[in-house]
């Protein structure tokens, strides 16, 4: 079935290191992974996507890994900032039960605080 | 800031009412997703409209529907609340297969 879940729920980090958020997912099937963040009291806000025909994705101080043999993928982030304390979640985007459209299966989160 | 917004951004209501939450999509996007996200979990999908008909549906009861109008709008209408339905509502627009979300209505049932 679908689900996707998340190694950690906390992750407390210095200012200016490297997070590392961990994600996994149980169906082999999935092809689209998108990560989000959420602020306390906010929509979840896109951070950065990838698709099963790859295995790494970079953005601005954000990679994403996607590794299909054990079903696991990881945001990275480099050099944390104060502003990146948030929740963060993975999901799977997959097709709805109509068939022609996508909804997304989330995680329970990882809380990341970033200490100064 | 993504475009989508909500109305209205809390609400309290009492067990056994009805509640009607509103959205607006990003412009150019045609969908509209339909989230509920309870207190230290992810957002579960609740619905999806596309060409103004529900799309999908997640593990709702029918006292979860919900409308989108020509503009691409949506309401989400839940009735005979109960306790449990308190919640953040979160409504996410897409035009392909990546959704952009609004701020949420935080719900209080009562």
């Amino acid at each position: 079935g679908e689900s996707v879940g998340l190694h950690l729920p906390t992750l407390s980090v210095q200012e200016g290191d490297n997070s590392i958020i961990n994600c996994a997912y149980s169906n082999s099937a999935s092809d689209y992974f998108i990560w989000y963040k959420q602020e306390s009291g906010k929509g979840p806000q896109f951070i950065i996507d990838i698709r099963s025909n790859m295995d790494k994705r970079q953005g601005q101080r954000v990679t994403v890994l996607l590794n299909k043999t054990v079903k696991h993928l990881s945001l990275q982030i480099a050099a944390t900032q104060p502003g990146d304390s948030a929740v963060y979640f993975c999901a799977e985007n997959g097709r709805t039960s109509g068939g022609s459209n996508y909804k997304l299966t989330f995680g329970k989160g990882t809380l990341l605080t970033v200490n100064p | 800031e993504t475009g989508v917004t909500q109305s209205p951004t809390h609400l309290i209501k009492t067990r056994g009412q009805q509640v009607t939450l509103r959205c607006s999509s990003q412009s150019g996007h045609n969908t509209v997703s339909w989230y509920q996200q309870a207190l230290g979990q992810g957002p579960q999908f609740i619905f999806q409209y596309y060409r103004e008909e529900e799309n999908g549906r997640g593990n709702f009861p029918p006292r979860f529907s919900g409308l989108q109008f020509p503009n691409y709008s949506s309401e989400l209408n839940v009735n005979a609340l109960e306790l449990d339905d308190s919640a953040l509502y979160l409504c996410a627009s897409s035009r392909a297969d990546t959704q952009y979300f609004g701020p949420g209505t935080r719900l209080t049932v009562l």
